[in-house]
């Protein structure tokens, strides 16, 4: 089966640095997505790896590690837009479509 | 440009009336097809998912039924509603695995 665990709430101040961590175990791997979700609004992509180590976009940047089954996605210089519901979902391996298992967000408050 | 139509975006049904929400995406072809549900402070729910014209996969047992009866079309279906029917649907389309999933804008179905 599939488990993805991630904090339910954070808060920040506008301008800093957040750091929104992601667990996962399942069976096979094949890539882990970052979506941002804002109230009321379907998810939209945020980032993508598959491959150990940081990919980096902008203001955000997400890190894999497979061997520890562990992502996080980094928001910096955040923005009060940036308050919204962060996804992590996981591509398992098998089983044919491109199915992704989501875990339940990261609601992330931003403050001034 | 790819684009992905969904409709209606709320809907208020009675319990025990039919249901018909569907997906058209353009600029693509053979897409693969998702709908996704997510109840209220829950992650999201793979419901079924397509890989061409006629195949479905369900992913969960329920009152719900999907069809594809073109190659850009997703429909998803029910007979009868339940109370816990309720919740935002959204429907996602990929080409390729490892390819991000991509959403429509999601119908917010209330059952009353």
């Amino acid at each position: 089966g599939q488990n993805i665990d991630q904090p339910t709430e954070m808060t920040a101040t506008e301008g800093a640095i957040v750091q929104i961590n992601c667990t996962y175990q399942t069976s096979g791997f094949n890539g882990l997505f970052w979506y941002q979700q804002h109230a009321g609004e379907a998810p939209t992509f945020l980032s993508y790896n598959v491959l150990d180590g940081l990919e980096e976009k902008g203001r955000f940047s997400s890190f894999l590690s497979r061997s520890k089954g562990y992502s996080y996605l980094l928001l910096k210089e955040l923005q009060m837009k940036d308050s919204a519901s962060y996804l992590c979902a996981v591509n398992p391996r098998g089983g044919g479509g491109n199915k992704l298992t989501f875990g339940t967000g990261t609601q992330l408050k931003v403050e001034l | 440009s790819q684009t992905i139509h969904q409709w209606p975006a709320t809907l208020v049904q009675p319990v025990g009336s039919p249901l018909s929400l569907e997906c058209t995406v353009e600029g693509t072809s053979n897409p693969n097809l998702y709908w996704y549900r997510q109840a209220a402070g829950r992650g999201l729910q793979l419901l079924f998912y397509s890989v061409g014209i006629g195949q479905i996969s369900s992913e969960v047992p329920q009152n719900l039924s999907a069809s594809r009866p073109q190659d850009r079309q997703f429909i998803l279906s029910s007979k009868k509603l339940l109370l816990s029917d309720s919740g935002f649907y959204l429907c996602a389309w990929t080409i390729t695995v490892g390819s991000p999933l991509h959403f429509g804008n999601g119908t917010r179905l209330t059952v009353t």
